[in-house]
């Protein structure tokens, strides 16, 4: 059974930094493209960062460029998001998410962690 | 970047009854890579359809995925209790994926 655990959210002041980690199994996590996808209070998912299988290639969306930084290791199947720099508009649930071998959509999601980003 | 709009906001419906939802992109949506997810209130989403028409597994077959261009529909051919949720499309056709902002089925 596929499995994806997010841990690592929580407050943090405006500046501040937080780094999220999602834990997979069930699956060769060292095959797949892996991403984090995050939704604000009442909002749909918007994309935030993309990672290839073996770490050589990222994408982020504008909002995150330069703040945020994604990285994998394989030995551990974890994949890491290092969030600096955050704002009040970076509040929301964090996804990962398993793309699937086939396309562009996402076959499996963790359940998320909360990020508020409040003084 | 695509931007995809959903409609209606809000549908509501009684179960056994014919829910059609609407996503349409601001442009073409190169082969078809758009999906649809379900999402239910504190879980993550859930795939239910991609590339347009093609069902997730374990997905049951009241839900139909249809369209190609800039407008595609999800069809729930009979509501079940637990199709009630908030239903997302989202394409894949370029390097920038983008969701719609959702349509909420709920009980009538």
């Amino acid at each position: 059974e596929v499995q994806l655990v997010e841990s690592g959210g929580g407050l943090v002041q405006p500046g501040g930094s937080l780094r999220l980690s999602c834990a997979a199994s069930g699956f060769t996590f060292s095959d797949y493209w892996m991403h984090w996808v995050r939704q604000a209070p009442g909002k749909g998912p918007v994309w935030v960062s993309r990672l290839n299988s073996d770490g050589s290639t990222t994408n982020y969306a504008d909002s995150v460029k330069g703040r945020f930084t994604i990285s994998r290791d394989n030995a551990k199947s974890t994949l890491y998001l290092q969030m600096n720099s955050l704002r009040a508009e970076d509040t929301a649930v964090y996804y990962c998410a398993k793309r699937s071998q086939g396309g562009g959509y996402y076959d499996y999601w963790g359940q998320g962690t909360l990020v508020t980003v409040s003084s | 970047e695509i931007v995809l709009t959903q409609s209606p906001g809000t549908l509501s419906l009684s179960p056994g009854e014919r829910a059609t939802l609407s996503c349409r992109a601001s442009q073409s949506v190169s082969g078809s890579h758009l999906a649809w997810y379900q999402q239910k209130p504190g879980q993550a989403p859930s795939l239910i359809i991609y590339d347009a028409s093609n069902r997730a597994t374990g997905i049951p077959d009241r839900f139909s995925g249809s369209g190609s261009g800039t407008d595609f529909t999800l069809t729930i051919s009979r509501l079940e209790p637990e199709d009630f949720a908030v239903y997302y499309c989202q394409q894949y056709a370029n390097s920038l994926w983008t969701f719609g902002q959702g349509t909420k089925v709920e009980i009538k």
